[in-house]
C-alpha cells in the first residue's frame, strides 16, 4: 500500500499571500488530520476531518481552513500568511479508533 | 484535556547499549491509547510502537518496549541494542477514544547514538 503522500513538499510565499497544501491518505483510511510542527510550540492539532466533514478544529485562527473530498482526500489554506506560519505541516491518515500514519510534510517558509 | 510530557529534551546512548526515554500523561478518558513516533532529520513521522490502555500487558516491536504503569499514567519507551539509525526524535503521544482521532504530541526527546 502506498503510503501517505503530501504535495507540494517545499513553499516559499511571502507574507499577505495564501498557499493550499494537499494530502492524499492511504487507501482505504477515511480519516485525515492536520498537524503543524514548530520549534517553539512543537506540534499542535490544526483539524481532522472524516467523511468531508470536519469532526474536530484545534485552537488555531480562521485564517486556517480545511476540507476533505469524496475520496478521502484533503487540502487546508492558509490566508493572509504571517511569518509565524513558517512550519512543517504534517498530515496524517487513519482507519477509526486506529493509528495515525503520517506523511512526509510540507515545509512551509513565509518571508 | 489531555497533556503529554516528556521531561528528558535530550539523551544518548552507546551503540549496542539500552536506553529509556519517559513520558507521562493526563488525561480525563477512561479510555485512551498511546504511542511512540520516531521523527528522523527527514522529518518522517514513523510509529515505533502503540499501547491500547485496557491492555494491561506491554507493547513490544522488536527491540522496542513500553513500561505502561496506568495508575501513575507514565509511558515509557525502552530501546535495546542501540542503533545508529535509531537517532531521532522520539515523540510521545495520546489519544482518546471519544470521537476524534486527535493526537496530543510531547515536546519530543532527542536521542543520539554514539558510536
Amino acid at each position: 500500500k502506498a503510503g501517505v503522500t503530501q504535495t507540494p513538499r517545499y513553499l516559499i510565499k511571502t507574507r499577505g499571500q495564501q498557499v493550499t497544501l494537499s494530502c492524499s491518505p492511504i487507501s482505504g483510511h477515511r480519516s485525515v488530520s492536520w498537524y503543524q510542527q514548530t520549534p517553539g510550540q512543537g506540534l499542535q492539532f490544526l483539524f481532522e476531518y472524516f467523511s468531508e466533514t470536519q469532526r474536530n478544529k484545534g485552537n488555531f485562527p480562521g485564517r486556517f481552513s480545511g476540507r476533505q473530498f469524496s475520496n478521502s482526500r484533503s487540502e487546508m489554506n492558509v490566508s493572509t500568511l504571517e511569518l509565524g506560519d513558517s512550519a512543517l505541516y504534517l498530515c496524517a491518515s487513519s482507519s477509526l479508533l486506529d493509528t495515525q500514519y503520517f506523511g512526509p510534510g510540507t515545509r512551509l517558509t513565509v518571508l | 484535556a489531555q497533556t503529554v510530557t516528556q521531561s528528558q529534551p535530550e539523551m544518548s546512548v552507546q551503540e549496542a547499549e539500552t536506553v529509556t526515554l519517559s513520558c507521562t500523561y493526563d488525561t480525563s478518558e477512561s479510555d485512551y491509547y498511546l504511542f511512540w513516533y520516531k521523527q528522523p532529520p527527514s522529518r518522517q513521522m514513523i510509529l515505533v510502537i502503540r499501547q491500547e490502555a485496557y491492555k494491561q500487558q506491554n507493547a513490544t516491536e522488536n527491540r522496542f518496549s513500553v513500561n505502561f504503569q496506568k495508575a501513575a499514567k507514565s509511558f515509557s519507551l525502552k530501546i535495546s541494542d542501540s542503533q545508529l539509525g535509531d537517532a531521532a526524535m522520539y515523540f510521545c503521544a495520546s489519544k482518546g477514544q471519544g470521537g476524534s482521532e486527535k493526537l496530543v504530541f510531547g515536546k519530543g526527546t532527542k536521542l543520539t547514538v554514539n558510536p
